[in-house]
């Protein structure tokens, strides 16, 4: 069963950093499309970012430069290095698979972790 | 970026009802979209992708359709499992966007 599980949420401060984790089974990370979304409490879905099988990356404008997605082929883990934590990054942060012929057709997700950015 | 709008933003329903979202995109998307549920503190789920095809083990209640611009998601005989937020996603380009929601409750 594909499970995703992620990890690293919690409270920092304005400018701190945080490294989020989204561990994989029953599949590989590194040849799917895999994806970051976060949801600010009470609001929307946000797209953040995007890191193909071959390894191309995007982000969303709200984030480039600041955030980095990466992953971990032998720890089958997907990774987001958060730096210059803004208030408005506070939000549960959620790892998607992208679906096996359509990369940014989100079929599974993790649980999600929050991230809350204050003083 | 291309900005999703959906509506209603909320509907009341009961259970047996047959229940219709919009969704409707600031420029054409051919027919990339996609549709979630979620459910109060989960994840979101995928219902439908490709504006109109249902995703393995999803209730064929559930229907998707539309093209370009106007999109619709259709559930018929309305459970109680199916009071949940609603989000259609566009994947026609980056960055990836989300309507804002619609809520159907009681």
């Amino acid at each position: 069963e594909v499970q995703l599980v992620e990890s690293g949420g919690g409270l920092v401060q304005p400018g701190g950093s945080l490294r989020l984790s989204c561990a994989a089974s029953a599949f590989t990370v590194s040849t799917n499309y895999m994806t970051w979304v976060r949801q600010a409490p009470g609001k929307g879905l946000e797209w953040v970012s995007v890191i193909y099988s071959g390894g191309s990356t995007y982000y969303a404008d709200s984030v480039k430069g600041r955030f980095t997605i990466s992953r971990d082929s032998s720890k089958n883990t997907l990774y987001l290095e958060m730096n210059s934590l803004r208030v408005e990054d506070t939000a549960v942060y959620y790892c998607a698979r992208g679906r096996i012929g359509g990369g940014n057709i989100l079929d599974y997700w993790g649980q999600g972790t929050l991230v809350t950015v204050s003083s | 970026a291309i900005r999703m709008t959906q509506s209603p933003s909320s509907l009341s329903a009961s259970i047996g009802d047959r229940v219709t979202i919009t969704c409707r995109a600031s420029q054409g998307l051919s027919s990339y979209l996609a549709w979630y549920q979620q459910k109060p503190g989960k994840a979101p789920k995928l219902l439908i992708y490709a504006a109109s095809t249902l995703q393995s083990g999803v209730p064929s209640r559930f229907s998707g359709s539309g093209s370009g611009t106007d999109f619709t998601l259709t559930i018929n005989c309305l459970q109680s499992e199916d009071f949940a937020t609603y989000y259609c996603q566009q994947y026609y380009s980056y960055p990836l966007t989300f309507g804002p929601g619609t809520k159907v409750d009681v």
